[in-house]
């Protein structure tokens, strides 16, 4: 079936620096990829949807500036955290939309990224 | 902006318990609606899909129903096992968009 791999799957960075998060099809071309965040016990918040070769579209209240999103070919999507702070750790999960091998569209999620910024 | 609740926000049930997980959400103009599961510190795991136009979905023990009009959907989970321990998350959806309840975090007491 569709994969969807995030990398790396955990990450911790020091206060101002940037980190930068990977998500890939493996075995699909994803026209659309979606970012989400979660804080602990809440819920999955969408910060932004991507489209390949186009710039991302960001929900209300998420800054573009802050939150890097590059989708630069059909199979890999990047999310950049610039300038951490504490309060960007978070858990940050992409989620790929696009056709798969049989032709039917296929949507899955990749297994998230864990931040810590000290 | 789609609002979504999920009720109870835990649950613990004796092994072997029938079990149904409640959902409500403010904008009906849905295409589809989600059913996922969270295990701690984890990825989602998509338990079922149902499309806008159908009022059920079955898989195996996972029942899931949508009333679209109504702003609900159901998860009714059967013959509850350990194994189901998780946080269950309902989505509804705009194609390929979702927007999360804060879920239900669920304990299956063996």
């Amino acid at each position: 079936g569709a994969v969807v791999s995030q990398h790396p799957s955990w990450v911790i960075c020091k206060s101002g620096t940037s980190v930068k998060i990977e998500c890939r099809s493996l075995d699909f071309q994803a026209t659309t990829m979606f970012w989400y965040r979660q804080f602990p016990k809440q819920s999955l918040m969408l910060m932004a949807t991507s489209n390949e070769g186009s710039k991302a579209t960001y929900e209300q209240g998420v800054e573009k500036d802050k939150f890097l999103i590059n989708h630069a070919s059909l199979t890999l999507s990047t999310l950049t955290v610039t300038s951490a702070h504490p309060e960007d750790s978070s858990f940050y999960i992409c989620s790929a939309s696009g056709r798969g091998l049989t032709g039917a569209n296929v949507l899955t999620f990749g297994a998230g990224s864990r931040l810590t910024v000290l | 902006k789609q609002e979504v609740t999920q009720i109870p926000a835990a649950l613990s049930v004796p092994e072997g318990e029938n079990l149904v997980l409640n959902c409500s959400f403010t904008d009906s103009a849905i295409y589809n609606l989600q059913w996922f599961r969270q295990d701690p510190g984890k990825g989602l795991t998509s338990l079922l899909l149902i499309q806008s136009s159908q009022r059920e979905q079955t898989s195996g023990r996972l029942n899931a129903s949508l009333d679209k009009s109504s702003g609900r959907s159901t998860l009714y989970i059967a013959a509850s096992q350990p194994g189901d321990s998780a946080t269950y998350l309902c989505a509804p959806g705009t194609g390929n968009q979702f927007y999360f309840g804060t879920g239900t975090s669920l304990t299956v007491i063996p």
